[in-house]
């Protein structure tokens, strides 16, 4: 069936990268993607790959996508307080249906 | 300002008690969808909608109702709440069903006594 798994906490060090982690098993997703949702909002979408690309840079953000492994990164550069959050890795599958994950605390270190 | 809005934002009733949460858009989106986010669970689907007049149950529709008759609005209906409703709900809207990017509003923390 449809999964998403991701770690359900990370702390870092302020300064320090953040990498968060998710796998999937439907290998028919056409794009993947990563949402934040910080304390008391709705989930505001970061950014997202479709699942013919291998990488996606924006800013102080890195996507890498091994479709072969069904693993999805995040990596946060120089992360800051105002990264804090709870980060959501989700799917979205032939029929259009998107599956999350079920979140990663990012917890940022002084 | 492009955006989804819900309310309430808090509501505490009893159990049995017909509730509405209202959810609407001003994006023009044709799809508009419902989750509930519950601890350790992640973000599950309650009902969706294509467009209007047309609504599909997600992976978690039971006790709920949902309906469809303008294009911007998108309510969800309680029947007769109970506790295992206790969540914290979300309105998502997007240009369409495939789109990339979906648009949620603030959330709905509802606790059912």
């Amino acid at each position: 069936g449809e999964d998403v798994e991701q770690s359900l906490f990370l702390s870092v060090r302020e300064g320090d990268s953040s990498v968060i982690n998710c796998t999937y098993t439907d290998s028919s997703s056409t794009y993947l993607y990563w949402y934040k949702q910080e304390p008391g909002a709705g989930l505001q979408l970061l950014t997202y790959i479709f699942s013919n690309m291998d990488m996606k840079q924006d800013q102080r953000l890195t996507v890498l996508l091994n479709k072969k492994d069904k693993h999805l990164s995040l990596r946060i550069a120089d992360t800051q307080t105002g990264d804090s959050a709870i980060y959501f890795c989700a799917e979205s599958l032939r029929d259009d249906k998107i599956i999350f994950g079920k979140g990663t605390r990012l917890h940022i270190l002084p | 300002e492009a955006q989804v809005t819900q309310n309430p934002r808090y509501l505490i009733t009893v159990t049995g008690k017909k509730l509405t949460v209202t959810c609407s858009q001003n994006m023009n989106h044709e799809y508009m969808s419902w989750y509930r986010q519950d601890p350790g669970l992640g973000l599950r689907q309650i009902y969706y909608s294509m467009n209007v007049e047309v609504t599909d149950k997600g992976d978690v529709p039971e006790g709920y109702k949902v309906s469809r008759k303008e294009k911007r609005n998108f309510p969800l209906i309680l029947e007769s709440p109970s506790p295992n409703q206790t969540s914290l709900y979300f309105c998502a809207s997007s240009l369409d069903r495939g789109s990339y990017e979906q648009y949620f509003g603030p959330g709905t923390r509802l606790t059912v006594t």
